[in-house]
């Protein structure tokens, strides 16, 4: 079955460091792949999507390419912020018409200033 | 409302009393989902609803565990017979269709003692 293995955390970082979050992913077919974030007390947010080979999805200065030879998603940032800190889940989708989204089991990162 | 409504948004119960929890999807939006965050587990997939189609609860965990949706908007996802390992954060999320991007609500912590 589909499944998603990202790295485990917590992460902390200072603020301006660069960021790395992997996620490989193991699916049937052509899946599409995302980035959901969870800020402190809120709700699950789309960061960014792709959804074919090569792709690159970016947001927020955040970015992810799809990379179908390795299977992976890294999610990468090249300054962080304090605000930054957050709950980040890699997640895919299986292509032809799938509905669900199977997600990895979120990595926690903080940024002090 | 712009946003998936949940409600209520914390639930303290005694074991084996019935919780109803409450999705109010984005106007408009034909797809609802329900998902269980567990500490350390990630996200788990429960049910999707699709317009008038047969429900798949696939992911429910036990019988315990129903949901339905009236209407084809507002949702309740019911759980009877609380237990203690029933307790975490219960999302709802929707989508204009299968396949497009997932919103998420602020979901409902629950914590049964």
């Amino acid at each position: 079955g589909d499944s998603v293995t990202q790295m485990e955390g917590p992460v902390t970082l200072s603020e301006e460091a660069f960021l790395t979050i992997n996620c490989t992913y193991t699916a049937t077919g052509y899946p599409s792949l995302f980035w959901y974030v969870q800020y402190p007390g809120e709700g699950l947010q789309l960061l960014l999507k792709a959804t074919k080979a090569d792709d690159k999805g970016s947001n927020k200065g955040f970015e992810a390419t799809y990379r179908k030879e390795t299977t992976s998603f890294h999610l990468e940032k090249g300054s962080v912020q304090v605000s930054d800190s957050a709950v980040y889940f890699c997640a895919l989708r299986s292509g032809a018409g799938s509905y669900q989204l199977t997600f990895g089991k979120g990595t926690k990162l903080s940024v002090i200033p | 409302g712009a946003g998936v409504s949940q409600s209520p948004s914390n639930k303290v119960t005694e074991k084996g009393k019935d919780v109803e929890l409450r999705c109010d999807p984005i106007s408009g939006h034909t797809a609802l989902y329900w998902y269980r965050q567990s500490l350390g587990q990630g996200l788990e997939f429960l049910i999707y609803f699709q317009g008038n189609s047969a429900p798949d609860k696939s992911g429910l965990p036990s019988d315990r565990f129903s949901a339905e949706r009236t209407g084809g908007s507002v949702s309740t996802l019911t759980i009877q017979r609380t237990q203690q390992e029933d307790s975490a954060v219960y999302l709802c999320a929707s989508s204009t269709g299968g396949t497009d991007t997932i919103y998420f609500g602020e979901g409902s912590w629950l914590t049964v003692v």
